[in-house]
């Protein structure tokens, strides 16, 4: 099946600093990502919808300015927390799907630790 | 909000069945209906998807009711390595549920 990496897996950041995540889809061109965040033991919320070289579309009560959400090309997709705080610490996954496809494809998830 | 309602758990002696239910009342006519599943610290993994037909793949096997407002998800031969939590959504609303956490008893 197809494949997506996240890289970082885990990064730990001091408040008040920035951190991008990197979303790729390895061996297909994801037209559509999205961006998740999950708290333990909760569900999956989703954040983002984005589209190759349109810009993202945030779902309600997600800071835009915040979490800066890049799709520049057809295999990469970048999520940037903008001056972290510890209540932003979480479990973010992103996922990937292609033209005529309905399947989508997860990253592996990148934890994110805000001290 | 997401638009399925799944039980929060199940529980399952091993190698036997497991039917996890998911109501999909509110599903339009063209959305197809998708299972993942995600095990502790891992990005969740495609399961199987499905519109009107049952459908089997390697994993599993999906029912769909008739009226589509809800599907079944069946394992034939639960595995301690099925021990997940399973999500179903609508393809075209990507909003997560709070799934069913599948527990497997040897």
């Amino acid at each position: 099946g197809a494949v997506v990496s996240q890289h970082p897996s885990w990064v730990i950041c001091k408040s008040g600093t920035s951190v991008k995540i990197e979303c790729r889809s390895l061996d297909f061109q994801a037209t559509t990502m999205f961006w998740y965040r999950q708290f333990p033991k909760q569900s999956l919320m989703l954040m983002a919808t984005s589209n190759e070289g349109s810009k993202a579309t945030y779902e309600q009560g997600v800071e835009k300015d915040k979490f800066l959400i890049n799709h520049a090309s057809l295999t990469l997709s970048t999520l940037t927390v903008t001056s972290a705080h510890p209540e932003d610490s979480s479990f973010y996954i992103c996922s990937a799907s292609f033209r005529g496809t309905y399947e989508q494809y997860f990253g592996p998830g990148t934890r994110l630790t805000v001290t | 909000d997401a638009k399925t309602t799944q039980p929060n758990s199940m529980e399952s002696n091993e190698e036997e069945p497991v039917h996890l239910p998911c109501n999909h009342s509110t599903i339009s006519g063209t959305d197809y209906i998708h299972w993942y599943r995600q095990l502790p610290s891992q990005g969740p993994e495609y399961v199987i998807h499905g519109l009107t037909s049952n459908v089997n793949n390697r994993m599993a096997s999906l029912a769909i009711a008739e009226d589509r407002k809800s599907s079944t998800l069946i394992l034939h031969r639960a595995t301690l390595r099925d021990a997940a939590v399973y999500y179903c959504i609508h393809v075209n609303d990507m909003r997560f549920g709070a799934g069913t956490r599948l527990t497997v008893k040897p």
